[in-house]
C-alpha cells in the first residue's frame, strides 16, 4: 500500500479482555516496529521485526503482550487480559532494509475501561 | 539512562521567527543516525530530517536544518520562518547499529511542544 496502515483506529475494551491490533506495513519494507505512546509522553519501543530474523522483544512490558508477523508483512500485536495502564496509542512503523527514516501509521488509540 | 534527551518540554515562537529545539544523545556506537519527527494534534508522526553520524555537512530540508555537533552529542533542530502550522510536538530520535544481527531500533526523546504565535 501507499503507507503504513493500522486498524482499528480506535478501540475501547473492558479490563480483562484481550485485544488485537493490526499493522500493514509499506509493501517491500522488511523492518517493522511497534511503539506505545501514553498521553503526553514519548514513544516507548515494544518489539521489532526484521525480515525472517527472530524478533527483538526486549521492549515488551509484560508477558501479556505478544506480536507476530505473518509472511514478512502484516503484523498483529496482542494484549491479553488488558489493564487500564495499557491505555495508550499504539504506533506501528516500517522501514526498508537500508532505509533511513521509519514511516509511521496513524496509530490505534486503545482505551481500557 | 536516557539515550535521547529533549530538555524543553514547551517552546513558544512568534510567527516568521526562527526557533531551535534542543536534542542531546548518548551512544558509544560510532555509526548512528539522528532523526526529527513532527507530531501534530492529529497524531501522525511526520518525518522531517535525518543526519548520519558520518555525514560531514549538517542536514537541511527546506525550512528545517539540523545543527549537528558530534563532539557535544547534540542534534538541534532549527526551524526558520516559523508558520502557524508548525505548532506540534517534535521528537528527536536516534537509531544505532546494534551489534547482534545489525538491527536498527529508533529510540525517541520525550518531545518538545512548539506553539507558534501569530
Amino acid at each position: 500500500g501507499a503507507g503504513v496502515s493500522q486498524s482499528p483506529s480506535n478501540k475501547v475494551t473492558e479490563k480483562g479482555k484481550d485485544v488485537e491490533l493490526r499493522c500493514d506495513p509499506i509493501s517491500g519494507h522488511t523492518a517493522l516496529y511497534w511503539y506505545r505512546q501514553s498521553l503526553g509522553q514519548g514513544l516507548e519501543f515494544l518489539i521489532y521485526f526484521q525480515g525472517n530474523s527472530a524478533p527483538d522483544k526486549s521492549g515488551l512490558p509484560s508477558d501479556r503482550f505478544s506480536a507476530e508477523r505473518t509472511g514478512g508483512s502484516v503484523s498483529t500485536l496482542t494484549i491479553q487480559r488488558t489493564q487500564q495502564e495499557d491505555s495508550a496509542v499504539y504506533l506501528c512503523a516500517s522501514t526498508s532494509r537500508t532505509g533511513t527514516e521509519a514511516f509511521f501509521g496513524q496509530g490505534t488509540r486503545l482505551t481500557v475501561v | 539512562a536516557q539515550k535521547i534527551t529533549q530538555t524543553q518540554p514547551g517552546m513558544f515562537v512568534q510567527e516568521k521567527e526562527a526557533v531551535t529545539l534542543d536534542c542531546t544523545y548518548d551512544t558509544s556506537d560510532p555509526s548512528y543516525g539522528l532523526f526529527w519527527y513532527k507530531q501534530p494534534s492529529s497524531g501522525e508522526m511526520i518525518f522531517l530530517i535525518y543526519q548520519g553520524s558520518y555525514d560531514q555537512q549538517n542536514a537541511t530540508e527546506g525550512r528545517y536544518s539540523l545543527n549537528f555537533q558530534k563532539a557535544r552529542k547534540s542534534a538541534n533542530l532549527v526551524i526558520s520562518a516559523s508558520q502557524l502550522g508548525d505548532s506540534a510536538m517534535y521528537f528527536c530520535a536516534m537509531r544505532e547499529v546494534i551489534a547482534s544481527g545489525g538491527s536498527y531500533i529508533p529510540t525517541f526523546g520525550r518531545g518538545t511542544s512548539l506553539i507558534v504565535h501569530p
